[in-house]
């Protein structure tokens, strides 16, 4: 089935800790998408990439990076430079700009 | 800059009911506007998609509304039942685009 996968669901962080949220889609998608989800609150836009080897800032970049060198593949590092990563992240995918938005089932990120 | 407001911020109803939900959106000057659904702990689903030049969308018992000059869409829930209960958020694209801006949602309960 045609999708977005993410791995892990549950990641438990150190503090000083970089970890790395995986994020595939077979949908062969264009753009791709990285929300950070506090709870009761709305989604933050953090990274989005249009196009492979290509990325922007969303509105909360800072203590985050990502990678594009795939058109499936839009991995998310939450770096120690991240004071309160504590989270619920969501991939997403679109097949060009503002076509419909597809969403993976998310990752729960935890300092412990 | 594109702000996304949705009324209420909750809301529960008995089964059986007929409900609105509402999505606000400053500039009206917009591509599209999507409903989705959240369950607790999980990703968004896409419930509806309106274009620019539609009014109407209708999948099953629900129907989104657009009206553009009045940066107002609604989304009906017709017979509404338990298994509706969820957060239902609506997005549109941001001014370039690029990405998505989405609301806060509306958390549906829906009481047998």
């Amino acid at each position: 089935d045609g999708g977005i996968t993410q791995s892990p669901k549950y990641l438990f962080r150190k503090e000083g800790q970089n970890v790395t949220l995986s994020c595939e889609q077979n949908l062969n998608h264009d753009a791709m998408y990285w929300y950070r989800q506090d709870p009761g609150q709305g989604l933050r836009l953090i990274y989005y990439s249009q196009i492979v080897n290509d990325f922007q800032k969303g509105d909360i970049a800072e203590g985050y990076s990502v990678s594009r060198e795939k058109k499936e593949s839009f991995p998310l590092t939450v770096t120690s430079a991240q004071k309160n990563p504590t989270a619920f992240y969501l991939c997403a995918s679109s097949i060009a700009k503002r076509n419909t938005i597809y969403f993976g089932e998310g990752s729960w990120l935890t300092v412990v | 800059k594109q702000e996304v407001t949705q009324i209420p911020a909750a809301l529960s109803v008995p089964e059986g009911e007929n409900l609105v939900l509402n999505c606000s959106f400053t500039d009206s000057a917009i591509y599209n506007l999507q409903w989705f659904r959240q369950d607790p702990g999980k990703g968004l689903t896409s419930l509806l998609l309106i274009q620019s030049s539609q009014r109407e969308q209708t999948s099953g018992r629900l129907n989104a509304s657009l009206d553009k000059s009045s940066g107002r869409s609604t989304l009906y829930i017709a017979a509404s039942q338990p298994g509706d209960s969820a957060t239902y958020l609506c997005a549109v694209p941001d001014n370039y685009g690029q990405n998505f801006v989405f609301g806060p949602g509306t958390r549906l309960s829906v009481l047998p």
